[in-house]
């Protein structure tokens, strides 16, 4: 069963970037296996998705904040991570990083595929503060 | 984007209760929905998926239902590790979208 862990300042400035990365313990960030993805939750709010990356680098952001976020892979770390530019009060949140299993069911020729998140990192909180 | 609303907000119940919460799609998603529960402080917990299907480990206790637009997760008889606020999810189109949640407490 993987682990994951995440890392990065817990406090940002307006218009800054924030940076964080997400250690994976037990897998591969280069499995064909796993998407692997970062969540958000607001203080008092629910989640939402910030997007995944899959493989050696393709990548799949939610259209709202598709214009700041850059989600990367470092394979030699076995980490990826999260970047989000010219943050302000409103990207503050506890950011978790997640992996995406892919179950599929049926029969050869009518097979689906359901995606869900089943490992989990603690969550990092960020604040985004002058 | 696909909306996922739950109902209702907050729940009061007592163990050994049954208790059931609901989730719309504002679009038809099929059966590709998610649960998940969180506690305070915690990350979430991957409860079902595709509708219906308990991850491994999950008690019997829980189960889910519906396909297309309407979704209902239930939990038979409320055990006190069961007080958590619990989300929907769909996972038919990216962007991903959850449920507000649904908050579940002792009454």
């Amino acid at each position: 069963q993987g682990q994951l862990q995440e890392s990065g300042p817990g406090l940002v400035k307006p218009s800054e970037t924030l940076s964080l990365t997400c250690t994976v313990s037990g897998d591969s960030v280069t499995s064909g296996t796993y998407y692997w993805t970062w969540i958000r939750q607001a203080p008092g709010k629910g989640l939402e998705w910030i997007g995944y990356i899959y493989h050696i680098g393709s990548t799949n952001y939610n259209p709202s904040l598709k214009s700041r976020v850059t989600i990367s892979s470092d394979t030699s770390r076995n980490q990826f991570s999260l970047n989000l530019t010219s943050v302000t009060a409103a990207d503050t949140a506890i950011y978790y990083c997640a992996r995406i299993v892919v179950v599929d069911e049926g029969v050869p020729g009518d097979t689906y595929y359901y995606f869900g998140m089943d490992v989990w990192g603690q969550g990092t909180t960020v604040i985004v503060s002058s | 984007d696909i909306q996922m609303t739950q109902s209702p907000s907050s729940l009061s119940a007592s163990v050994g209760d049954r208790v059931t919460i609901t989730c719309r799609a504002s679009q038809s998603i099929s059966s590709y929905l998610n649960w998940y529960q969180q506690k305070p402080g915690k990350a979430p917990k991957y409860l079902i998926y595709a509708a219906t299907s308990l991850r491994s480990g999950v008690p019997s206790r829980f189960s889910g239902r519906g396909s297309g637009t309407e979704f209902t997760l239930t939990i038979s008889s409320l055990q006190p590790e069961d007080f958590a606020t619990y989300y929907c999810q769909q996972s038919y189109r990216t962007p991903y979208t959850f449920g507000q949640g649904t908050k579940l407490d002792i009454k």
